[in-house]
This record gives C-alpha cells, structure tokens and sequence, in this order.
C-alpha cells in the first residue's frame, strides 16, 4: 500500500521565490497534517485540515505561508515569498479520524519530507 | 505547552551494546508517543503510552511510562546497526487531541 506521498523531495530555490510543496495522503484518512523540522526547533505542527477543512492553523508562521487542500487525496504548502529562515525539511502526514473526534494515540503516517533550502 | 527535554541528544554506540534514552517534562503528561525517524524519512510511531508504570515492549526495545507520568524511557537491548536514527518523543498539548508536540530527540548511532 502507498505511504504519504510528498513532492518534490528537495527543493532549492533563491530568495523571494514562490515554493509549493505537495502532499498526497493515505486514501481513505481524513486528516492531515503539515509539519516542519529543523535542528532549532524540531517537529512543528503547521496547520492541520480535518475533511479537507483547516481546523488549526496557529503554526502557520507568518502570512508568507499559506496551505490547501481541494480534496480529500491532495494537498499543497505554499510560501510566498521564500526567506532563507524557511529551509527546513516539510513534512506531511494524515490520520483517519473517526466520528469521535481525534483520540489520544491516533496514528499519524509521515511522508518521506521535503527538504527546501532558500538561498 | 508543554516542553518535553530529551537526552542525550546524542549517542554513539557499538553493536550489542545496551543503552537507555530519556524523556522528561516539567508537566504530566496525558499520553506519551515514542517515534524513530532514519535518515531522509520521516518519523514512524513506535508505541503510545498511556498508563502510569506502563511497560511495553517491542522486540528488543522496552517503553516505560514514569509512575507520575512525567517522564519515560526507551531502553534497546543489544542494539543493530539498523536501529540507528532519530528517536523522538511526542505528548498531545494544549488539551488537543490531534496537536503533538515534540522533544528535539535523541540521534542515536550503531556502529557495525
């Protein structure tokens, strides 16, 4: 079965650039998450959608970022314009919800990351 | 929210070796999840603790839960080198259910 598929896997591109980076999650999981990692920080949680509606986005740093999800089987980060601070490693996940509600403990699938270096 | 402090934030090992590492918060935690992340991937659950004094095991790694939900530990007997990687602690925060937060982790190396 496919995992969590992100693209690209690298990215580089030079200050105040456009990036978009894509995610398509496990099919039949219902929600999914965008995350970033880097050395200082480690995992954060960006934003995360529930039915393709954004539920969370209080990670999302600064309006330069912006995150989609037109359908249940995709997704897009987008950063508008790129600053050299947004190198990082992006990852995306997704989970299946049930009609409870997120559980404690409910397994989230990562994708392999994007790696994105801004010059 | 919650810190979680995790240590070492290294450790580099021979193979067969035993080790031990840790995750620890000033706050109680509502449930614990360890994950391992190996180069160029991204992390993978391992387990979820959820009791007080819970200990579970897989294979040859055994999770512990401190009894005051504080803190926890992941100890691997006679490590591989395939167990090398990122391994990181997550807790829910902020009462959410679906908001992890994460420890910075422990990069742990096997040498062969």
């Amino acid at each position: 079965d496919a995992g969590v598929i992100q693209s690209p896997r690298h990215e580089v591109t030079e200050m105040g650039q456009e990036v978009t980076l894509r995610c398509k999650p496990i099919s039949g999981h219902n929600s999914l998450f965008w995350y970033r990692q880097t050395m200082m920080r480690g995992l954060e949680l960006l934003i995360y959608f529930n039915n393709n509606v954004p539920i969370d986005d209080s990670g999302m740093p600064e309006d330069r970022f912006s995150a989609k999800m037109p359908n249940a089987s995709f997704s897009t980060l987008k950063i508008q314009p790129s600053e050299p601070r947004d190198s990082a490693v992006y990852f995306c996940a997704s989970s299946f919800t049930g009609l409870a509600g997120v559980t404690k403990g409910d397994t989230q699938y990562f994708g392999p990351g994007t790696r994105l270096t801004v010059l | 929210t919650q810190l979680l402090e995790q240590s070492p934030q290294f450790l580099s090992i021979q193979e067969g070796e035993n080790l031990t590492v840790y995750c620890n918060s000033s706050s109680v935690f509502s449930s614990l999840q360890w994950y391992r992340q190996e180069p160029g991937e991204g992390p993978v659950l391992l387990v979820t603790v959820v009791t007080g004094g819970e200990v579970k095991k897989l294979k040859r790694l055994t999770f512990q839960f401190g009894d005051a939900r504080k803190d926890s530990s992941l100890h691997i007997t006679a490590a591989q080198p395939g167990d090398t990687g990122l391994y990181l602690c997550a807790e829910n925060s902020g009462g959410s259910n679906y908001k992890l937060t994460f420890g910075k982790g422990t990069l742990l190396t096997v040498n062969p």
